[in-house]
């Protein structure tokens, strides 16, 4: 059984704070790992798609971290804007299947 | 932007009905996958396809079957709907890389 934990459940934030949250998955038959930002009433859309141990990626103000052998990815959104309110799912890939969490939900407040 | 559509997005429906939720990508894709949300809960993958004729199911039992007869149309029935299948289905395509194109969703409500 493949367990995928997300940390926090939510987050509520002032504008233009930086936060983070946490991914952690099984080490072994990795794969992937991958982050989604799912907005309400839209479709999720992919941010990250991490294969390396110590993959760092970024996109505009957010970045992601990867440590395969300990099973933990953190997800980073620097100055938060209410824009970026939204679910932010990981997602674990072992080329066989792909296991969610169940989100962290982001409120940034203005 | 993706091109994965799902349609209907919002269906109210009595106990016993027949339904099906369609779910049609012109991206080319082979793989794709249904998965079922409830709130606050993680996705589920209920089926996949890896090509046409080719459909599986996933980790999660669920009554519903699929099919997969054009690479673009993967759609979901429900021969007897139940309360119990109320639930969001979001349904998703892939490329190489495994990155998931999804479908806006498809919300259930069953009385």
């Amino acid at each position: 059984i493949l367990n995928v934990e997300q940390s926090p459940q939510s987050l509520h934030v002032q504008e233009g704070d930086s936060t983070n949250f946490t991914c952690s998955f099984p080490s072994s038959n990795f794969y992937a790992l991958h982050w989604y930002r799912w907005e309400t009433a839209k479709s999720p859309e992919a941010l990250f798609v991490m294969t390396l141990n110590g993959d760092e990626k970024k996109k505009g103000r957010i970045s992601a971290t990867l440590n395969t052998k300990e099973g933990y990815s953190y997800l980073y959104i620097k100055g938060s804007q209410p824009e970026d309110s939204a679910t932010y799912l990981c997602a674990f890939n072992n080329n066989n299947d792909m296991r969610f969490g169940a989100g962290t939900r982001l409120t940034v407040k203005p | 932007e993706a091109d994965i559509y799902q349609t209907p997005r919002y269906l109210v429906i009595g106990t016993g009905k027949k339904i099906t939720l369609e779910c049609s990508q012109t991206m080319g894709h082979d793989k794709m996958y249904w998965y079922q949300q409830d709130p606050g809960m993680e996705l589920h993958l209920i089926h996949y396809s890896y090509g046409v004729n080719s459909t599986e199911k996933g980790d999660l039992s669920s009554e519903s079957t699929v099919s997969r007869i054009r690479t673009e149309h993967f759609p979901l029935t429900l021969e007897s709907a139940r309360p119990s299948h109320t639930s969001q289905y979001l349904c998703a395509s892939s490329e190489l890389t495994g990155e998931l194109f999804f479908g806006e969703g498809s919300r259930l409500t069953v009385l």
